[in-house]
């Protein structure tokens, strides 16, 4: 069984201020994570992924986020929020259940950046 | 890069009647795809999982007489609303796992409206 958590489901930040999207999950076998932004009535894009290798993991647009097992958190994090980041923000777990692939995405982290 | 087209992008359609909609990777062999649904202000929800040659995986709570899905090759994933009503209307979302790469690419969504 897995499943996503994520603290938050909408997170104000001021423009040129920190960004902290946060995100736990919980898998029974070694996870893929990812996190996804959505712009209003489009589809999914993906920001960044953590398969194996260095836990901390640079994506589009500034954003990076850092695997930390033992936390179980995969949160996102941007130095400095653009105007344009306003959107909302999935995190989502891939990971084998039942001989295939399972992704099941958290309820989302809706941001807004005030100017 | 590699791409999910979905078609059609919009579709209304009567209540009662039945709307197919097709999933396509355009560039690569997808051996699975999943069928999301999404509602206004949600995250998505995993309805099924389709893999290639074989019958699809549904989530708890989806009723797979309903919602048909054939994965009749490994570029196209179809989904079909059968005897569609006012409350299917919703933002469906296919997504596929590139075979070669292990990486997820989401489609660009199908807004369903049933009338």
């Amino acid at each position: 069984a897995q499943s996503v958590t994520q603290l938050g489901s909408h997170v104000s930040v001021s423009e040129g201020a920190l960004v902290l999207l946060r995100c736990n999950y919980s898998s029974s076998v070694p996870p893929y994570l990812f996190w996804y932004v959505q712009y209003p009535n489009q589809g999914l894009q993906l920001l960044l992924k953590y398969t194996t290798g260095a836990t901390l993991v640079k994506g589009i647009n500034g954003f990076e986020a850092e695997f930390k097992k033992s936390e179980t958190s995969f949160h996102l994090t941007k130095p400095s929020a653009h105007m344009s980041d306003a959107a909302e923000y999935f995190c989502a777990v891939r990971a084998y259940s039942g001989g295939y692939q399972k992704v099941t995405f958290g309820t989302g982290t809706k941001l807004q950046v005030i100017p | 890069g590699a791409v999910v087209s979905q078609h059609p992008s919009r579709v209304i359609c009567k209540s009662g009647t039945s709307v197919k909609i097709e999933c396509r990777s355009l560039d690569f062999q997808a051996t699975t795809m999943f069928w999301y649904r999404q509602f206004p202000k949600q995250s998505l929800m995993l309805m099924a999982t389709s893999n290639e040659g074989s019958k699809a995986t549904y989530e708890q709570g989806v009723e797979k007489d309903k919602f048909l899905i054939n994965h009749a090759s490994l570029t196209l994933s179809t989904l079909t609303v059968t005897s569609a009503h006012p409350e299917d209307s919703s933002f469906y979302i296919c997504s596929a796992i590139d075979r070669g790469s292990e990486t997820q690419y989401f489609g660009p969504g199908t807004r369903l409206l049933v009338l």
